[in-house]
């Protein structure tokens, strides 16, 4: 099955202690994003990838690393997590974006709930 | 600032009316326009998309217009099913980039 697989679902941690949110897709997909979730704020963008070694920032990359050395995977790290980055977060891939994105999008994956207390 | 608007949270229709969720946008240099649908626990998956160069374009239910002169988007279901109750998502691509709305939840009462 193509799918977007995050991992993990629900994850409550401590300020300051690193952590790394996997995401992994199966469709061969060039591109991948990471976005948030925040109530009345819709999603932002974190930090995207156009191909293996390719990262860029989206809108709100402040206290978050991302990498792509693999097509497949691509991690969001949180190197000291603070409570503001407590969200639902959402990884997602697209094929080949500049001809993909208008007609198919993004395929998410169904989403990590992070608690920073 | 939020490029992407859906000034409105919530919607509720009779199964079988027509639904219309609405989307406001203001950067003109968006390329492409899309919906995505979004049930609880699970991510948010395509629904229909419009490039910026046409003004209509149905799938099945669903169709989506775009009035490029008034910077406004809207997604049509007709009819409405019970299995259509879900969080709506407007999304406009520029360059690399995709700009979401903050959502509108739609729900169908049988």
């Amino acid at each position: 099955e193509a799918q977007v697989t995050q991992n993990p679902r629900y994850l409550i941690t401590v300020t300051g202690k690193k952590l790394t949110v996997t995401c992994s897709q199966n469709m061969n997909h060039e591109y991948m994003s990471w976005y948030r979730q925040d109530p009345g704020l819709g999603l932002r963008q974190i930090y995207y990838s156009m191909n293996v070694e390719v990262t860029d920032k989206g809108d709100v990359p402040e206290g978050y690393k991302v990498s792509r050395k693999e097509k497949r995977n691509f991690p969001l790290i949180l190197e000291s997590p603070s409570p503001n980055q407590t969200s639902l977060y959402f990884c997602a891939s697209s094929l080949i974006w500049t001809i993909s994105k208008g007609l198919y999008g993004y395929t998410f994956g169904s989403g990590t709930r992070l608690t920073v207390v | 600032d939020q490029q992407v608007k859906q000034n409105s949270p919530s919607l509720s229709v009779q199964e079988g009316r027509i639904s219309i969720l609405n989307c406001d946008y203001t950067n003109s240099m968006f390329d492409y326009f899309l919906w995505y649908k979004k049930y609880p626990a699970e991510g948010p998956t395509f629904l229909i998309s419009i490039s910026s160069i046409k003004d209509k374009n149905e799938d099945g239910r669903f169709t989506v217009f775009l009035n490029k002169s008034a910077k406004h988007l809207s997604l049509h279901i007709v009819p409405s099913q019970p299995g259509d109750s879900a969080v709506y998502f407007c999304a406009a691509s520029a360059g690399n980039q995709f700009y979401f709305g903050t959502g509108t939840s739609l729900t169908v009462i049988p």
